[in-house]
């Protein structure tokens, strides 16, 4: 089993640029969740999903847009990037939400 | 919301002692409390979790204990190893919804 997976692992975009985030799960979790981890900041919950079909708006979710078309997939969208959102990404899965959370490998993202 | 302060943000300890880490919450509805482990350039890895119905929970060198009445929780990890070295992220889950981090600890075994 791969886990949790994320595509792609870097990327560099200028200011309003879009762009795309990609994360892939294959323990047939219901849960999924998009973090970003700012140096100081902790991990901050940015949009979270708890089947197909749904999303939920997270702790700071402005800027970011998400999709969960299929179980296995949780999309990250940057319409309009900007400095402020250069992070590192995380993407994580679970059964649900008192369960361990199983997290990718990240994406660091750098806006100029 | 809810909201999870952490402290210390660094902690330096030798060998072989024990490490505390604490954490407080602000909503007496938040129901369970994981703790992650995040080594340099890695993913966080859950370490331990308890639920709002138990007082305290031990694995091996590690233990959280949870007090309710004053919304604290605590991670002890005792005699410490050098492969303890990592940042430490304590977080609370209130009403199924994701969880709030703390802002790390970052912990230093001293040989």
């Amino acid at each position: 089993n791969a886990g949790v997976t994320q595509t792609p692992k870097f990327r560099v975009l200028k200011t309003g640029q879009s762009m795309t985030l990609l994360c892939a799960q294959d323990m047939n979790h219901e849960y999924m969740y998009w973090y970003r981890q700012d140096p100081g900041m902790g991990l901050r919950l940015i949009h979270y999903s708890v089947g197909e079909g749904t999303t939920a708006k997270g702790e700071v979710p402005d800027g970011y847009n998400v999709s969960r078309l299929k179980k296995q997939n949780f999309l990250l969208g940057l319409e309009s990037a900007a400095p402020s959102q250069t992070s590192v990404y995380f993407c994580a899965s679970s059964y649900g939400p008192y369960y361990e959370q199983y997290f990718g490998p990240g994406t660091r993202l750098t806006v100029t | 919301g809810e909201n999870v302060e952490q402290h210390p943000s660094t902690l330096s300890v030798q060998e072989g002692d024990s490490a505390v880490i604490k954490c407080t919450y602000s909503d007496s509805a938040s129901n369970y409390f994981p703790w992650y482990k995040q080594e340099l350039g890695k993913r966080p890895q859950l370490i331990i979790d308890i639920r709002s119905n138990v007082g305290e929970k031990k694995d091996q060198r590690i233990a959280v204990t949870l007090n309710k009445t004053a919304k604290h929780f605590s991670l002890h990890i005792t005699e410490t190893q050098p492969e303890d070295s990592a940042v430490y992220f304590c977080a609370a889950l209130l009403y199924a919804d994701g969880l709030t981090f703390g802002k790390g600890t970052h912990l230093i075994i001293q040989p």
